[in-house]
């Protein structure tokens, strides 16, 4: 079975501080990792994706990659009210063109 | 501007009434996906379509139908809807090359009594 693992939270950061997301997976041939944010009642939107071992930054966003120990994660610095929100992982088991989520972390960042 | 348009936004209906939720999307992008939202199983694929005439299933394909007879359609079929087919559903959209990047719809909240 496929797996992409996810802390479920409340992960609570206070405001001005670094919240780390994490993120397993399971299958050791995936290729593809995104970051989704969902506002409460909101379609996902794409914050971040990443394909190589190592760090990527976008802004106060920074995604990690270790395919050797198959974890993502993610970063957000400086984090502000308006960054709590449930944080999807997803990988894509690029044999099959899937795209596995996890469950979701739910980020609360207090003022 | 791009995006993903679902229809229905809402929808109750009862057990056994076949329904269609449509989905468009106008940014010519080749792949298209249909997932379920439901709490604590988070979001599970449906079906997938890597381009017109290509499907294949999700995680979750029992009690769903999709075609792919257009590029920028996906249909998202119940033959015969049941209780627990309610859920939240959000169909997406990407470009099929490395990225998979995907642009979600608003989502259509369906109800099965």
């Amino acid at each position: 079975q496929k797996e992409v693992e996810q802390n479920s939270g409340p992960l609570s950061v206070p405001e001005g501080a670094i919240a780390s997301l994490n993120c397993t997976y399971s299958d050791r041939g995936s290729q593809s990792f995104f970051w989704y944010r969902q506002y409460s009642g909101k379609s996902p939107e794409l914050i971040m994706f990443i394909y190589s071992n190592g760090d990527k930054e976008d802004g106060r966003f920074t995604a990690q990659l270790n395919k050797a120990s198959q974890y993502v994660s993610l970063l957000i610095r400086d984090s502000q009210p308006s960054d709590s929100a449930t944080y999807l992982c997803a990988v894509n088991m690029n044999r099959d063109d899937k795209i596995i989520f996890g469950k979701g972390t739910r980020l609360h960042i207090l003022p | 501007e791009a995006q993903v348009t679902q229809n229905p936004r809402y929808l109750i209906t009862v057990t056994g009434k076949k329904l269609t939720v449509t989905c468009s999307q106008n940014m010519n992008h080749e792949y298209m996906s249909w997932y379920r939202q439901d709490p604590g199983l988070g979001l599970r694929q449906i079906y997938y379509s890597m381009n017109v005439e290509v499907t294949d299933k999700g995680d979750v394909p029992e009690g769903y139908k999709v075609s792919r007879k257009e590029k920028r359609n996906f249909p998202l079929i119940l033959e015969s809807p049941s209780p627990n087919q309610t859920s939240l559903y959000f169909c997406a959209s990407s470009q099929r090359d490395s990225s998979y990047e995907q642009y979600f719809g608003p989502g259509t909240r369906l109800t099965v009594t």
